[in-house]
């Protein structure tokens, strides 16, 4: 029972490296999420996608991009790290839209120094 | 009300205690309302996704209600045990995505 699985779990970046997180997904959810975590601020939506080929801005998409070219995998990308940056990463996935519970990774706490 | 709001911010109960939480939320264009449970170092996990003004769900010692003409939601808690010590989530659901609130953090004292 994979569910949703997240790589690294942890990774200490240097500020201008980029990096890719994975996300992928068993359970042929349509619908994909990445999320980060902030003390006191609760999980803020950075991007997501409804199936394979399309992708939506969330609340805070600036300095990531994602691609999602099939429907198990959805990687956030890091082109320019960034201190802002520092936080923990979640990905989630659910079946359909806002009305199923989403499952959510181990999470991926990055580091930019 | 704009965002998904959530109190109280914490909460320190004895073991034995039942407690309960508020989730507020926009209460137009409703779509739905979902709950979850975060332990420290996990991920969060799915409780409760509920739709229907007046709907209530449970879980063993947990339950929700849903009030989506006045944007609100109720998670209680009865008898509280350690292990429930967590962080409680709230998330209101639109087509495409969760606005989650800030959590609710519960420690639960033996």
């Amino acid at each position: 029972n994979a569910g949703v699985t997240q790589t690294p779990k942890f990774r200490i970046l240097k500020i201008g490296q980029s990096m890719t997180l994975q996300c992928a997904q068993d359970m042929n959810h349509n619908y994909m999420y990445w999320y980060r975590q902030d003390p006191g601020m609760g999980l803020k939506l950075i991007y997501y996608s409804v199936g394979a080929g399309i992708t939506d801005k969330g609340e805070v998409p600036n300095g990531y991009n994602v691609s999602r070219s099939t429907t198990e995998d959805f990687p956030l990308r890091l082109e320019l790290a960034a201190p802002s940056q520092t936080s923990v990463y979640f990905c989630a996935s659910s079946y359909s839209s806002g009305g199923q519970p989403q499952h959510f990774g181990d999470g991926t706490r990055l580091s930019i120094l | 009300i704009l965002n998904v709001e959530q109190s109280p911010q914490s909460l320190h109960v004895q073991e034995g205690d039942s407690t309960n939480f508020t989730c507020s939320f926009p209460s137009s264009n409703f779509y739905a309302l979902h709950w979850y449970r975060w332990e420290t170092a996990k991920s969060p996990e799915a409780l409760f996704v509920m739709t229907l003004n007046g709907d209530e769900k449970k879980k063993g010692r947990i339950s929700a209600t849903l009030n989506t003409k006045e944007g609100y939601s109720y998670l209680y808690i009865k008898g509280s045990q350690p292990e429930d010590s967590a962080t409680y989530l709230c998330a209101r659901g639109s087509q495409g995505n969760l606005i989650f609130g800030k959590g609710t953090k519960l420690s639960v004292k033996p």
